[in-house]
């Protein structure tokens, strides 16, 4: 069954205090994986896209990076408004242009 | 600027009710989907449209339905409601069949009494 994993549930950091949030899938055949952002009450917004080992892509302090079996979002020196819920989905090969979504990570960067 | 627009969005309902939720897209994109979001379980496909007048059922169909008149809406509709049909509903559209961005409308919150 294909699947996708996110950890941790939640994160709470300081401001400045970097890390990593964590997506790991199996899946039959990976198309490409994505990265969302979602704030309180709102749809998810695009933030990356990601469709080889080895591919790296950076927006202003995120950096998404992925392997063979997971996916990390690098957070660098995080501000309050960065706090949300991030969401990764992959996009498998068969199955029409279905995307899989992991159930988030919320994240909160405390000023 | 191009948009993808969700009405109403907030709902409450009663069950048994017909209930039509709309999605609109200014994008011109060929693909549509229907998404609800609950704690627990994430983002789950629903419905999804190719085009104009295809439809297809995605992992959760069970008393939802859709129809594609039209390349810039896909209506959902829940034909009777049910309790367990309260839930966050999202619209989002993409532009090819291969592996392009989805991008989400706003949402719709329904409750169903």
């Amino acid at each position: 069954e294909d699947q996708v994993t996110q950890s941790p549930e939640a994160l709470r950091l300081q401001e400045g205090e970097s890390s990593s949030l964590n997506c790991s899938y199996t899946v039959s055949g990976l198309r490409g994986l994505f990265w969302y952002r979602q704030d309180p009450g709102k749809g998810p917004e695009f933030l990356f896209t990601l469709y080889s080992a080895g591919e790296e892509k950076e927006k202003e302090r995120l950096k998404a990076t992925l392997t063979k079996k997971e996916s990390f979002l690098h957070i660098t020196a995080p501000k309050p408004e960065d706090s949300a819920t991030y969401l990764c989905a992959v996009h498998l090969i068969q199955g029409a242009q279905k995307l899989v979504f992991g159930q988030g990570t919320r994240l909160t960067i405390n000023p | 600027d191009a948009e993808i627009t969700q009405s109403p969005r907030h709902k409450i309902t009663e069950t048994g009710r017909q209930v039509t939720l709309a999605c609109h897209q200014t994008w011109n994109h060929n693909n549509m989907f229907w998404y609800r979001q609950d704690l627990g379980h994430g983002l789950r496909l629903i419905h999804y449209s190719y085009g104009v007048q295809d439809t297809n059922k995605g992992e959760v169909s069970d008393g939802y339905s859709v129809s594609r008149s039209n390349t810039e809406d896909l209506p959902l509709t829940l034909e009777s409601a049910a309790s367990s049909q309260t839930s966050v509903y999202f619209c989002a559209s993409s532009e090819t069949h291969r592996t392009d961005t989805q991008y989400f409308g706003p949402g719709t919150r329904l409750t169903v009494l």
